[in-house]
């Protein structure tokens, strides 16, 4: 069964705290792994995609990674801007699935 | 810039009425989708479009109904609202190519009492 699990559900961090969040995924023919950022109350927002493992995506103070199983968001030295749920989402032929989500909260 | 507009933002239903929630986007985009998010669970799939004239059914499609007369609009009828359908629903487009970021409304939260 194609499925998408991303964990923690939630983390806090101290400013400047680094840590990973993890997507690991089980989809025949996938053709892209994709990050997305959503504030409360409003709709995700694109932040990365990645297509063969191996490849890594960087903005600002977010690197993306993949391998054959899992993807990681990396965050590096966070800030409280940074607080919102991070969504993972797979792309496969007649398929987009998403995780359920990493609620991240940065501490000042 | 608008890109994707979603109206209502809020609305409450009573059980059994129906309402329309309206999606437009002016990125001349192919493709367009409806999901809905509740807490704790991924967005679900409601209904999705390839194009003007075309729909299909995505993974929940129960109790609702698109059409898609335009390229920009594509609204989600929902029929003798039930409390099942109390959540938060968002509308999204992309350009259905190999790289296929999806753009996203601001949502409307829906309640059936």
């Amino acid at each position: 069964e194609d499925q998408v699990t991303q964990s923690p559900e939630a983390l806090r961090l101290q400013e400047g705290e680094s840590s990973s969040l993890n997507c690991s995924y089980t989809v025949s023919g996938l053709r892209g792994l994709f990050w997305y950022r959503q504030d409360p109350g409003k709709g995700p927002e694109f932040l990365f995609t990645l297509y063969s493992a191996g490849e890594e995506k960087e903005k600002e103070r977010l690197k993306a990674t993949l391998t054959k199983k899992e993807s990681f968001l990396h965050i590096t030295a966070p800030k409280p801007e940074d607080s919102a749920t991070y969504l993972c989402a797979v792309q496969a032929p007649n398929k987009y699935i998403f995780g359920t989500g990493t609620r991240l909260k940065v501490l000042a | 810039n608008a890109g994707v507009t979603q109206t209502p933002k809020f609305r409450i239903l009573k059980i059994g009425q129906s309402m329309t929630l309206q999606c437009a986007q002016d990125m001349n985009h192919n493709y367009m989708y409806w999901y809905r998010q509740d807490p704790g669970m991924g967005l679900k799939l409601i209904y999705y479009s390839v194009g003007a004239g075309i729909t299909d059914k995505g993974e929940v499609p129960n109790g609702y109904n698109v059409s898609r007369s335009t390229t920009e609009d594509f609204p989600l009828r929902l029929e003798l609202a039930a409390p099942s359908q109390t959540s938060v629903y968002f509308c999204a487009s992309s350009t259905g190519g190999s790289n296929e970021k999806l753009f996203f409304g601001s949502g409307t939260q829906l309640s059936v009492l």
